[in-house]
């Protein structure tokens, strides 16, 4: 049972706009979530973090909003760069880091 | 910064061989994990070790087994290749709540 939901396979964005990555989750053990970065043919990248006591944490051109009790996050980025493009895994951290839940990712492309 | 490194980028074997694919991390990390990538599908977690000698079986452990002789090694070792175990294969180990990835092994089994 897929306890890290990323509904949107794929999502299409005009440069210098705002980009917006959805994640669900399903556990409220769930204590601590990151959002990662991959290209092709290699390993994902930690891009930003949140943990469970805050709604909002900010990385220049990445924030991640938490909302506990709709169980969501999302990831904003803004403005976006062609060099965004890439595919962005959602992940949930339980039990002080030695369980991770990842998302299916959704394909974020900016559009020169 | 944090390294974790494969031992392969890209590996082709054939059905039945037996393959190793072997991680290094440099930062003394107690955790280390391996997973599978493929589309569709995300990350899904095969096994994971918190210390040397001991593994943990994740969402998928059939058709793996896994080794921690080390602390900063982490092999995962498919004991009879099919074609299935064709995949993108990541480890990966943890500082605190983050994990850190290696490049990936682009696994393809004929």
């Amino acid at each position: 049972d897929q306890q890290v939901k990323q509904n949107s396979p794929s999502l299409s964005v005009q440069e210098g706009r705002i980009s917006i990555l959805n994640c669900d989750y399903t556990n409220s053990m769930f204590d601590y979530f990151l959002w990662y970065k991959k290209y092709p043919a290699e390993g994902p990248t930690f891009l930003i973090s949140i943990s469970s006591i805050k709604d909002k944490n900010e990385d220049g051109r990445f924030t991640v909003f938490l909302n506990k009790s709709a169980k969501h996050l999302s990831l904003h980025i803004v403005p976006s760069q062609p060099g965004d493009s890439a595919v962005y895994f959602c992940a949930a951290s339980a039990l002080l880091g030695n369980q991770f839940y990842f998302g299916t990712g959704t394909s974020l492309t900016v559009i020169p | 910064d944090v390294k974790v490194t494969q031992s392969s980028r890209y590996l082709v074997k054939r059905t039945g061989e037996k393959v190793f694919l072997e991680c290094v991390q440099d930062m003394d990390h107690e955790n280390m994990f391996w997973y599978r990538q493929d589309p569709g599908l995300g990350l899904r977690l095969i096994y994971f070790s918190y210390d040397v000698k001991m593994k943990e079986k994740g969402d998928i452990p059939e058709g793996y087994s896994v080794s921690r002789e080390k602390k900063e090694r982490f092999s995962l070792i498919l004991e009879s290749a099919s074609t299935n175990q064709t995949s993108m294969y990541l480890c990966a180990s943890t500082r605190f709540y983050e994990q850190y990835f290696g490049p990936g092994t682009r696994l393809t089994v004929t």
